[in-house]
C-alpha cells in the first residue's frame, strides 16, 4: 500500500509569514494529490488539489507544488492569517476505480498574531 | 445539502458494551468509509465501501464491522468496546469524477472506560 510521510509534524509562524508543509509518497502509480484542512472539531476539507499532469496549482494564498520524480508534494501558505491555523493533511492516491486512500499523520500549523 | 452525517457527536461506553455508529450522506456517493484519529496518528482507515452490498477492510479493521444495505448508509458496529478504541470516528464518501475529494462528517468522539 502507499506509504506516506508529511512534514513538518508541528509548524508556527508569524502572521504574514509563509508555510510549507510537504509530503511524500512511495507509489508512483499516484496521480491525484490532495491536501484537506481539519479545524478544531470537524472533519477534514479538501482545499486544494492537483493532478500528475500539471506541476503546480494556486487558489489565491494558498498553492501546490509537486515533484513526481522525487514523489513528493508541498503545500504553500502565504500571508499567513489567524484561521489558517489548523491540521494539514495529505492524501496522495491513484485515480483509477476507488482506490483506499491513505493520510499523511498531518501538519498542526499555528500562526501567532 | 446535508454532506456527510454523523450521529451521535459524542459517546461514553464501558468496556464490553456494544454501538454503532451511525454516518449518512446525500450526495449519492458509491464511496464510504470510516477513520479513525488518534493524536499523533492521522487518520487510519476502518474499513470502506465501493457500494451497497461491497465492503471491504483498511488498515485497522479488527474490533469493528460495517455494512452497506443502501447508498446513502454505511453504520460502523463496536460488538465489544475496549478502551483501544477511544477516538474520534470520522466517516467519509466520495463521488466518481476522477478528481473527486472526499467529503467528510464531524466526527463521534468516543470514549471507552
Amino acid at each position: 500500500g502507499e506509504n506516506v510521510e508529511q512534514h513538518p509534524s508541528t509548524l508556527s509562524v508569524q502572521e504574514g509569514d509563509s508555510a510549507v508543509i510537504k509530503c511524500t509518497y512511495s507509489d508512483s502509480a499516484s496521480n491525484y494529490f490532495p491536501w484537506y484542512k481539519q479545524e478544531l472539531g470537524k472533519g477534514p476539507q479538501l482545499i486544494i488539489d492537483i493532478r500528475s499532469n500539471v506541476g503546480e496549482k494556486k487558489d489565491q494564498r494558498i498553492a501546490v507544488t509537486l515533484n513526481k520524480t522525487a514523489k513528493h508534494f508541498s503545500l504553500h501558505i502565504t500571508e499567513t492569517q489567524p484561521e489558517d491555523s489548523a491540521v494539514y493533511f495529505c492524501a496522495p492516491r491513484k485515480t483509477g476505480g476507488y482506490q483506499k486512500v491513505t493520510f499523511g499523520t498531518g501538519t498542526k500549523l499555528q500562526v501567532i498574531p | 445539502n446535508a454532506g456527510v452525517t454523523q450521529t451521535p457527536k459524542f459517546q461514553v461506553l464501558k468496556t464490553g458494551q456494544s454501538m454503532t455508529l451511525q454516518c449518512a450522506q446525500d450526495m449519492n456517493h458509491e464511496y464510504m468509509s470510516w477513520y479513525r484519529q488518534d493524536p499523533g496518528m492521522g487518520l487510519r482507515l476502518i474499513h470502506y465501501s465501493v457500494g451497497a452490498g461491497i465492503t471491504d477492510q483498511g488498515e485497522v479493521p479488527n474490533g469493528y464491522n460495517v455494512s452497506r444495505s443502501t447508498t446513502e448508509d454505511f453504520p460502523l458496529r463496536l460488538l465489544s468496546a475496549a478502551p483501544s478504541q477511544t477516538s474520534v470516528y470520522f466517516c467519509a464518501s466520495r463521488g466518481t469524477g476522477i478528481n473527486s475529494p472526499l467529503h467528510f462528517g464531524n466526527g463521534t468522539r468516543l470514549t471507552v472506560t
